[in-house]
């Protein structure tokens, strides 16, 4: 089974809107939570990343939210444009080993 | 630099053949790892090495074979391929202190 839960599967935003997206862990021993953007026909990217001792890392528009508490991290794209349009992947490490959420397709409306 | 590189872009075999899917980097990155993207289901491991000479299965091994003996290269091998190998296949690399992974364009499969 997926050790990384992630949700929703698809989501669509006008622009300048806020685009979120949930993921969740049962695996007390990951490290490292980095968000990774696919775009069709490509491999993924890293996007940004975060350690749990940290609650939250902004990056431009794009912020991570870290609960460690609850064991659950969220993604937040601020003012999404069409050029966001794409698939976001939330991952964990542990043990030299990522884990990846099933995936969110982002569609970004003009 | 070119990066994480992998050959062929596309490819098709039928039920039972072999073929060996190429990765190679120029980064010189300890780390390297194979998954398989499949709809619905994210990115898999399927196995990975922490250097030249060391390799490990990671969450689905079964039907693959891998070998690092160079630092560079990252071949893996699909001894006998079955339409449920049917996926895009993805290498990446990274350095061993370092967890940003880098990935490469990717690799369609197809088994008839």
């Amino acid at each position: 089974q997926q050790q990384v839960k992630q949700s929703p599967q698809s989501l669509i935003v006008q622009k300048g809107g806020i685009s979120i997206i949930n993921c969740a862990y049962e695996n007390t021993a990951f490290d490292y939570f980095p968000w990774y953007q696919q775009f069709p026909g490509k491999g993924p990217a890293l996007l940004i990343a975060i350690r749990p001792d940290v609650s939250e890392k902004k990056e431009g528009r794009f912020t991570i939210s870290f609960n460690k508490s609850a064991k659950q991290f969220s993604l937040h794209i601020m003012d999404s444009q069409p050029g966001d349009s794409a698939t976001y992947f939330c991952a964990a490490r542990g043990d030299y080993k990522l884990s990846f959420g099933a995936g969110t397709t982002v569609t970004v409306r003009a | 630099n070119a990066g994480v590189t992998q050959t062929p872009k596309f490819q098709v075999l039928k039920t039972g053949q072999s073929m060996t899917l190429q990765c190679a980097q120029d980064m010189n990155h300890e780390y390297m790892s194979w998954y398989r993207q499949d709809p619905g289901m994210g990115l898999r491991l399927i196995h990975y090495s922490v250097g030249a000479g060391i390799t490990d299965q990671g969450e689905v091994p079964n039907g693959y074979n891998v070998s690092r003996s160079t630092t560079e290269d990252f071949p893996l091998r699909l001894l006998s391929a079955a339409p449920s190998q049917t996926s895009v296949y993805f290498c990446a690399s990274s350095l061993r202190t370092n967890h940003e992974q880098y990935f490469g364009p990717g690799t369609r499969l197809t088994v008839t």
